[in-house]
Formats: structure tokens, C-alpha cells, sequence
């Protein structure tokens, strides 16, 4: 199976410039999750969607973070205005429903604001 | 709130040894945990899932040990080689259904 897939792979822009990065999951997973990691810390939760509904966004640092789903199928986050501290590599990663399925994460895109 | 701890940060070991990497957890209320490798510039590989109910899984020469009451995990690397070189990551997964990652091993296994 196609594991998940996130685009682009890098991206540089300016301070208060707006970005979007999509995040294709496992076809037929019901759950998507956003994770980053900002340079020197641990990888973190940012949001989960169960289909195309916000199960949990309690991660989402601000409101200049949004994440939506389309149809319960691809993910995109869109950061507006982007600020210097968001810089880092955001994951995204999908499970099939279950409690106990393992995840499965792409390869990240990592942002540089600068 | 849940906080993973892994030690060592940092390893370096001659190619052939066989070592271990730990991971501890505050919160054993898990419905499983799962072993990552990362290597430069690249995204997460899943090595080993275990389920709050198991208390080892194996996959070739890579062996991870569950011990959800003490709240800890060990990932075992036999003979190791400089192709196991990365950043190891232990996640548990709570009743949130989030992970909560530790910060890592650097494992450097020197030809």
C-alpha cells in the first residue's frame, strides 16, 4: 500500500507570509494526526481528525494554525501569518480506526520562516 | 499528563555489539507504544508496536520489552551495524489516542 504522503517536502518563506502544507494518508484511514517538532524539542501533538471531524485539536499552538480535511480523504494545515517560532518539521501521520493500531508517518515537511 | 523519558541521548558503540535503549513513561494507563527510527533529514519508520497487553515483540535482529506497570520499555539491538545509525524514538499512545514522543537516542555504530 501507498504509505503517507506530505508536500512539499521543504519550504522557506518570509515572516508573515501564509503556507500550506498537504498531507495525503493511507487510503482508508480514518485518522489523521499533525504532529512537529520545533528545532532541539520533542516531536508534538498538534491536532487528529477522525474522518473529516476535529477529534482533538488541544495541540494547535494559536489561532494562525488552521487544519482542515476534506471529505475525510487529504489533510491540509495552513499557517497565517507564519512567525519566526514555527519554524520546524510538521509530521503527519494516519492509523486505521482502532485504539491499538500503530501509526504510520510521512516523511514531514520542514518549514523554515525566515 | 504523560512525559517519556529516553536514555541514553547519545550512544556510540563498535560495529557487532549488541546494546539497549530505554524508555520510561509516567502514565501507564497506554493502549500501546511504539518503537521509531529517524535518520537525518528523513521522516519516522515504525520498528516495533506493542500493545498494552504484550510484553515483547520481535522483528529480525530488533527485540522491545514492555513493562506497562513500571512504565518502561527497552528497545534491544543485536549486532548492531552502521546501517542502524539514527535517532531512535519511543511514543506511547494514550486514551487521548495522541502520542507522546520521547526525545530520542542518537545511535552511532562506528564501522
Amino acid at each position: 500500500e501507498a504509505g503517507v504522503t506530505q508536500f512539499p517536502s521543504h519550504s522557506v518563506i518570509e515572516k508573515g507570509q501564509t503556507v500550506t502544507l498537504r498531507c495525503d494518508p493511507i487510503s482508508g484511514h480514518d485518522n489523521l494526526y499533525w504532529y512537529r517538532r520545533v528545532m532541539g524539542k520533542e516531536i508534538k501533538f498538534l491536532l487528529h481528525f477522525v474522518k473529516e471531524s476535529k477529534q482533538d485539536e488541544s495541540g494547535m499552538p494559536n489561532n494562525r494554525f488552521l487544519a482542515e480535511r476534506t471529505g475525510g480523504t487529504y489533510s491540509t494545515l495552513k499557517v497565517q501569518p507564519a512567525e519566526l517560532e514555527d519554524s520546524g518539521v510538521y509530521f503527519c501521520a494516519s492509523s486505521h480506526f482502532g485504539t491499538g493500531d500503530g501509526y504510520t508517518f510521512g516523511s514531514g515537511t520542514r518549514l523554515t520562516v525566515v | 499528563k504523560q512525559e517519556v523519558t529516553q536514555i541514553p541521548a547519545a550512544l556510540s558503540v563498535p560495529e557487532g555489539e549488541n546494546l539497549v535503549l530505554n524508555c520510561s513513561f509516567t502514565d501507564s494507563a497506554i493502549y500501546n507504544l511504539q518503537w521509531f527510527r529517524q535518520d537525518p533529514g528523513k521522516g519516522l519508520t515504525s520498528l516495533l508496536l506493542i500493545q498494552s497487553s504484550q510484553r515483547e515483540q520481535t522483528s529480525g535482529r530488533l527485540n522491545a520489552s514492555l513493562d506497562k506497570s513500571s512504565g518502561r520499555s527497552t528497545l534491544y539491538i543485536a549486532a548492531s551495524q552502521p546501517g542502524d545509525s539514527a535517532t531512535y524514538l519511543c511514543a506511547v499512545k494514550g486514551s487521548a489516542r495522541q502520542l507522546t514522543f520521547g526525545s530520542g537516542t542518537q545511535l552511532t555504530v562506528l564501522p
